[in-house]
């Protein structure tokens, strides 16, 4: 079974805080995507990243930043969090772009 | 523009009825098509899948239905139970290069006892 961990399930920061999110995965796979999910608006791709120390610009990447230090672990950053990055975050994966994406268990940021 | 789209937000059903959840899309150019369940608090649960060289796909009580004609999916569940209720939503991989998929917003499904 693929398994994607998400460091937190919750996390409660306060405005201009530096926030990490971390994602690791136990396949070896090379692609690791990250999204938000707000109500009615879906899943949106913020960053992804193809290989180690690569990585390419989503849909919404303002405010964000990531990191692909090992291939297993992908990396959000938020330089400085703000009341609007307040939702969802999921982790993903794939085997192959455009095919199949697994998903973490989802971190849920309150930006306070 | 072009995007993925669900039919009906809500969807309530008795238990033990057939499920119907529905999804359009107009990039005639995608080849490949997905339906993931979502339960509350929980990352989006991998369920079904397609190519577009086929019409239908039978899995563990879901079907899912391409009608590439008038560019339709749908996700079927057999005999729905509580243990369904969730969101479900579809995605495509209408983008060829590295970019990967676009999901849709998602229908809540509701089954009642």
């Amino acid at each position: 079974d693929v398994k994607v961990t998400q460091s937190s399930r919750y996390l409660v920061k306060r405005t201009g805080e530096k926030v990490f999110l971390e994602c690791v995965q136990d396949m070896d796979h090379e692609n690791m995507f990250w999204y938000r999910q707000d109500p009615g608006l879906g899943l949106r791709l913020i960053y992804f990243s193809y290989d180690v120390k690569m990585k390419e610009k989503g849909d919404i990447p303002e405010g964000y930043s990531v990191s692909r230090e090992k291939k297993e672990r992908f990396s959000l950053i938020l330089e400085s969090a703000s009341t609007n990055q307040t939702s969802m975050y999921l982790c993903a994966i794939d085997t192959r772009f455009g095919e199949t994406q697994y998903f973490g268990p989802g971190t849920r940021l309150l930006v306070l | 523009g072009e995007s993925v789209g669900l039919h009906l937000p809500t969807l309530s059903v008795q238990e033990g009825d057939n499920s119907i959840i529905n999804c359009a899309y107009s990039n005639s150019a995608s080849d490949y098509f997905i339906w993931y369940k979502q339960e509350s608090g929980k990352g989006p649960q991998f369920i079904i899948d397609i190519r577009s060289n086929m019409d239908n796909r039978q899995g563990q009580r879901v079907t899912v239905l391409l009608n590439k004609t008038v560019k339709h999916l749908s996700l079927q569940i057999a005999a729905t139970q509580p243990g369904d209720s969730a969101v479900y939503f579809c995605a495509e991989n209408r983008d060829t290069g590295r970019r990967a998929l676009t999901f849709g917003s998602g229908t809540r499904l509701q089954v009642q006892p």
